[in-house]
């Protein structure tokens, strides 16, 4: 299997820009969660998904973020405008629904800077 | 309300001796409880679960934990550190199904040579 992927890996932009993430959960796998990770607040669940339906999203920090989930292996996260407050790790995991199984299952992150 | 409390933030060990990461827990209930690993510029990784089974849970990479309801502890082993083991180490508590994780604020794992 190839794990969650991520993309871009990187990026770099500009204040007032909009920024898209990308990602691909494990084939298979019915809920799809996106993380931020900064030095001041660490990990912070922003949103998930459960067969591509937005279940919670009381962690995204505010209108300027949205995600969507337009099938079952793509997911993306956007920041419009981006500003330089919002540079951090963004992280997305997946995981199934089975009997007891709870385990999450990261992707590498895109880390992002605004400058 | 669920929390985790990761008691170093750091912790320096030479290769070939014991690690031990501390981590504490509060939950009305018998939590799921995970332990991740991040190396640098990488994503998370699943070292462990403890999910109501087996008390003593062992892991990848020679790693395991021991959950003791009684000191709402789940420590971090490994009898011999590594040089790849430095890195970030995350204890993770599960809620709401694995819906919703509760992570500490991390322990940074120094391997001396």
């Amino acid at each position: 299997d190839a794990g969650v992927i991520q993309s871009p890996r990187h990026e770099v932009t500009e204040m007032g820009q909009e920024v898209t993430l990308r990602c691909k959960p494990i084939s298979g796998h019915d809920y799809l969660f996106w993380y931020r990770q900064t030095m001041m607040r660490g990990l912070e669940l922003l949103i998930y998904f459960n067969n591509n339906v937005p279940i919670d999203d009381s962690g995204m920090p505010e209108d300027r973020f949205s995600a969507k989930m337009p099938n079952a292996s793509f997911s993306t996260l956007k920041i419009q405008p981006s500003e330089p407050r919002d540079s951090a790790v963004y992280f997305c995991a997946s995981r199934r629904q089975s009997g007891l199984e709870e385990t999450q299952y990261f992707g590498p992150g895109t880390r992002l800077l605004v400058l | 309300a669920q929390s985790v409390t990761q008691l170093d933030s750091h912790v320096s060990v030479s290769e070939g001796t014991p690690v031990l990461l501390r981590c504490n827990y509060s939950s009305s209930y018998s939590p799921s409880l995970f332990w991740y690993v991040q190396h640098p510029n990488k994503g998370l990784q699943l070292l462990l679960k403890y999910t109501s089974a087996a008390t003593l849970v062992k892991g990848i990479n020679g790693f395991e934990a021991e959950f003791k309801k009684s000191e709402t502890s789940f420590h971090l082993t490994k009898p011999s550190a590594h040089m790849s083991d430095a890195a970030e180490y995350f204890c993770v508590v599960s809620l709401e199904y694995g819906n919703k994780l509760v992570f500490g604020a991390g322990t940074i794992l120094r391997v001396k040579s």
